[in-house]
């Protein structure tokens, strides 16, 4: 079963930009949950989409969006960048209800440089 | 809000000797709790979660983690080191005021042959 990819691994952006990375879960898995990683403030989440409804979110800002589709790939949308939304971006999926709760498989993220 | 605290971003250790992770929880309910790692290059994959369910949690590659309740702890450890285990660890919490994952900061383990 193939694992949790996403698309495209590398990407650089300008201020001002938006960008939108994409996550396809293991086959079967409904629940999808977005995490930001940065060397200054560690792993952060996001948000967490099951059955295509967004059922919880971090502490990000409006810019920060995302959506789940019927076959449960997911994208995440970020508008007006700024340079401290260069990260690494990680998805993950799980294949019950539970979602967070439950374990989940990490893609190999999206690599974002802001300049 | 609950959070996890994991003591020491950097852990050297020699192969074949202990491995032990501390991470310390704030709460005032059982929470889940969970050990993350991070290999170089790769996503995270769970190495265990404490649920309630038993105090002691084994999980793969030899981890285990020993949930201690009056010192709000999760420490992780394992008994021999080997060279593969190099990579970055995080302790989670999920949150029950506002249900969300929470990590820590990570160690990051180094193995000396």
């Amino acid at each position: 079963k193939a694992g949790v990819t996403q698309t495209p691994r590398y990407l650089i952006k300008t201020r001002g930009q938006q960008v939108t990375l994409s996550c396809s879960p293991i086959s079967g898995h409904r629940s999808v949950s977005w995490y930001q990683q940065t060397p200054g403030q560690g792993l952060q989440f996001l948000f967490e989409y099951f059955s295509e409804t967004q059922r919880n979110k971090g502490n990000f800002p409006g810019r920060f969006s995302g959506r789940q589709f019927s076959n449960s790939r997911s994208e995440m949308n970020v508008s007006t960048l700024e340079l401290g939304d260069s990260a690494l971006y990680l998805c993950a999926s799980s294949s019950s209800g539970g979602g967070i709760y439950n374990e989940q498989f990490f893609g190999p993220g999206t690599r974002l440089t802001v300049l | 809000a609950q959070s996890v605290t994991q003591l020491g971003s950097h852990v050297s250790v020699s192969e074949g000797a202990l491995v032990l992770l501390r991470c310390n929880y704030s709460s005032s309910v059982p929470p889940y709790l969970f050990w993350y790692v991070q290999y170089p290059n790769q996503g995270l994959q769970l190495l265990l979660k404490y649920t309630s369910a038993a105090t002691l949690v084994k999980g793969i590659n030899g981890f285990e983690a020993e949930f201690k309740k009056s010192e709000t702890s999760f420490h992780l450890t394992k008994p021999s080191a080997h060279m593969s285990d190099a990579a970055e660890y995080f302790c989670a919490v999920i949150r029950s005021n506002d249900y969300k994952l929470s990590f820590g900061a990570g160690t990051t383990v180094t193995v000396r042959a």
